[in-house]
């Protein structure tokens, strides 16, 4: 069985500085994976998405991860981080032609001024 | 292009009232569908999935129910609820079949619960 683990609850930022949120799953073989943000009182938006290939994988709003199979880690990346990236983040794996997602718990991305 | 619309957005319901939550997709055929829930200060639960009309799987024992009439229709019910179901819930689709494109799971608005 597939599992995640987002060991970060809550991450506090400053804006312009550079972010890393860790994602860590379970799973047998190559995964599917993903990354979702969630701005308060909305759906899930998808940031990106790995399937296979190249290992950096760009996303939207200048976002970025890395699958890195030796660690079983899908770390989320931006360079730089501005104020309405304050939301809550969500790593998310399936297997291949999957039915349903695993989610992580989820982390809560603040941006200090 | 594919759109999922869920209502309605917000909702306050006394213990032991009923519960209709609906969503429909369109511009897609024969979509996986899914209701997910979030509590409060939660990660994401899901409830039921479908992989075609009359087709529910349910994953967790509870208070809810799951009905498909139609392709891009799933409806989320209760005869009565509980304050325990209060919460914020989320339909979400996939497309259908095994093309690599269409291994993502799509988000609706969600809908706020508040049992009182």
């Amino acid at each position: 069985a597939q599992s995640v683990t987002q060991p970060d609850i809550h991450i506090t930022v400053s804006e312009g500085a550079s972010l890393e949120l860790r994602c860590n799953y379970s799973y047998g073989a190559t995964p599917y994976l993903f990354w979702y943000v969630q701005s308060p009182g909305q759906g899930l938006q998808l940031l990106l998405k790995y399937f296979s290939g190249d290992t950096l994988v760009q996303g939207i709003k200048g976002f970025e991860a890395e699958f890195k199979r030796s660690q079983s880690s899908f770390n989320l990346r931006k360079p730089s981080v501005h104020w309405s990236d304050a939301a809550e983040y969500f790593c998310a794996v399936g297997a291949r032609g999957f039915q349903k997602l695993v989610f992580g718990t989820g982390t809560r991305l603040l941006v200090s001024p | 292009s594919q759109t999922i619309h869920q209502w309605p957005a917000t909702l306050v319901q006394p213990v032991g009232s009923p519960l209709s939550l609906e969503c429909t997709v369109e511009g897609t055929s024969n979509p996986n569908l899914y209701w997910y829930r979030q509590a409060a200060g939660r990660g994401l639960q899901l409830l039921f999935y479908s992989v075609g009309i009359g087709q529910i799987s349910s994953e967790v024992p509870q208070n809810l129910s799951a009905s498909r009439p139609q392709d891009r229709q799933f409806i989320l019910s209760s005869k009565k609820l509980l304050l325990s179901d209060s919460g914020f819930y989320l339909c979400a689709w996939r497309p259908a079949g095994l093309h690599i494109s269409g291994n993502t799971i799509y988000f609706g608005e969600g809908s706020w619960l508040t049992v009182v």
